[in-house]
């Protein structure tokens, strides 16, 4: 099992690019979810997915899409990067909601110029 | 959004020493808490989940209480052990169908030889 996987693990991008982080789990899980990661601040909740085919906002949705139109994927688009969505982006998936424990993927390290 | 205080925010440890640190929560809207460990370079990894109030979770030297009615949890080491430094979040979930996880900033510990 490789548990949750990233894709790709860094990327520089110049303002105004777009670009999609690619998410994927094996363990048959229905939740998934992106979370961005910035010093000082923890982890915030960007988007998430509560099965195939659905998506929700969570804390700090603005300037994501997201699509999760096979369950073991969810994906991250970016469409017009801003330097403010320098960040590493990690992606987890979970059985269940709350009381399940969430398995993180290794993180993607984005830089916005 | 939950409000998570994590305190400290670092701490350095002896090796051999044992040491606390608290995550603090809002009581009325409470139904689940998880801590997880976050290694550097690494990935947020699972410590415990817990429920209810008093409860008590334990593996190995790290253990962790929960107060429910005041909205406070204990994560302890005891004997510190290099190994151990990381950062602990600690991320209450109010149930009710709420997105996600809100996670605290959490507690960055160093562990001195």
């Amino acid at each position: 099992n490789a548990g949750v996987t990233q894709t790709p693990k860094f990327r520089v991008l110049k303002t105004g690019q777009s670009m999609t982080l690619l998410c994927a789990q094996d363990m048959n899980h229905e939740y998934m979810y992106w979370y961005r990661q910035d010093p000082g601040m923890g982890l915030r909740l960007i988007h998430y997915s509560v099965g195939e085919g659905t998506t929700a906002k969570g804390e700090v949705p603005d300037g994501y899409n997201v699509s999760r139109l096979k369950k073991q994927n969810f994906l991250l688009g970016l469409e017009s990067a801003a330097p403010s969505q320098t960040s590493v982006y990690f992606c987890a998936s979970s059985h269940g909601q709350g009381l399940a424990t969430q398995y993180f993927g290794p993180g993607t390290r984005l830089l916005v110029l | 959004i939950l409000n998570v205080e994590q305190s400290p925010q670092s701490l350095h440890v002896q090796e051999g020493d044992s040491t606390n640190f608290t995550c603090s929560f809002p009581s009325s809207n409470f139904y689940a808490l998880h801590w997880y460990r976050w290694e550097t370079a690494k990935s947020p990894e699972a410590l415990f989940v817990m429920t209810l109030n008093g409860d008590e979770k334990k593996k190995g030297r790290i253990s962790a209480t929960l107060n429910t009615k005041e909205g406070y949890s204990y994560l302890y080491i005891k004997g510190s052990q290099p190994e151990d430094s990381a950062t602990y979040l600690c991320a209450p979930w109010p149930g009710g169908g709420a997105d996600g996880l809100t996670f605290g900033k959490g507690t960055h510990l160093i562990i001195q030889p």
